[in-house]
């Protein structure tokens, strides 16, 4: 069981680069959400999704786009990549409560 | 606006003492909350919720209080190990499963 998955663990982009961040897990969880996590700062909510189909925005949604076709995968996409999304992301899934995270992605952009 | 703050940004406390981290929040609405612990280059890991119907829930070497009249959530560790030592956040479940997290608190261990 491997929970959820984030790939890739470390990755550079150049401004104005495009980019998907991938996010699986095998829990069957219904809900699955990114984060971003600056230094210092607790982790803030970028997208969610309910289920299959469903996605919602957050508190950070500009600049980034997501789509849930299945239930296992939540990718998170940057269209254009710029300085201030400079980050560590986490993907987090959940049946209700108890949530659990990735190991997460950490993003420079140059 | 709705928001979740910790009190303070660090605490250091001896190997073998009890561990106190403290956490406000503002939305009297909210009726779910979870204590996350997050090691250095690790995702947070789940330790253990409460729901508002609740005033104590006890884990394993790890106790949530929860005062509703003041709005405080309290995160005790009892005895605590050098492999306690990492950045705590609360939050605050609103609607949706939307999590909304405090700043964290660094916790460090003195040998």
């Amino acid at each position: 069981n491997a929970g959820v998955t984030q790939t890739p663990k470390f990755q550079v982009l150049k401004t104005g680069q495009s980019m998907t961040l991938q996010c699986a897990q095998d829990m069957n969880h219904e809900y699955m959400s990114w984060y971003r996590q600056d230094p210092g700062m607790g982790l803030r909510l970028i997208h969610y999704s309910v289920g299959a189909g469903i996605t919602d925005q957050g508190e950070v949604p500009n600049g980034y786009n997501v789509s849930r076709s299945t239930t296992e995968d939540f990718p998170l996409r940057l269209l254009s990549a710029a300085p201030s999304q400079t980050s560590v992301y986490f993907c987090a899934s959940t049946s209700g409560h108890g949530y659990t995270f990735g190991s997460g992605t950490r993003l420079t952009v140059v | 606006g709705e928001s979740v703050g910790l009190h303070l940004p660090t605490l250091s406390v001896q190997e073998g003492d009890n561990s106190i981290i403290n956490c406000a929040y503002s939305n009297s609405a909210s009726d779910y909350f979870i204590w996350y612990k997050q090691e250095s280059g690790k995702g947070p890991q789940f330790i253990i919720d409460i729901r508002s119907n609740m005033d104590k829930r006890q884990g394993q070497r790890v106790t949530v209080l929860l005062n509703k009249t003041v709005k405080h959530l309290s995160l005790q560790i009892a005895a605590t190990q050098p492999g306690d030592s990492a950045v705590y956040f609360c939050a605050e479940k609103k609607g949706a499963q939307k999590l909304v997290f405090g700043q964290g608190t660094r916790l460090t261990i003195n040998p």
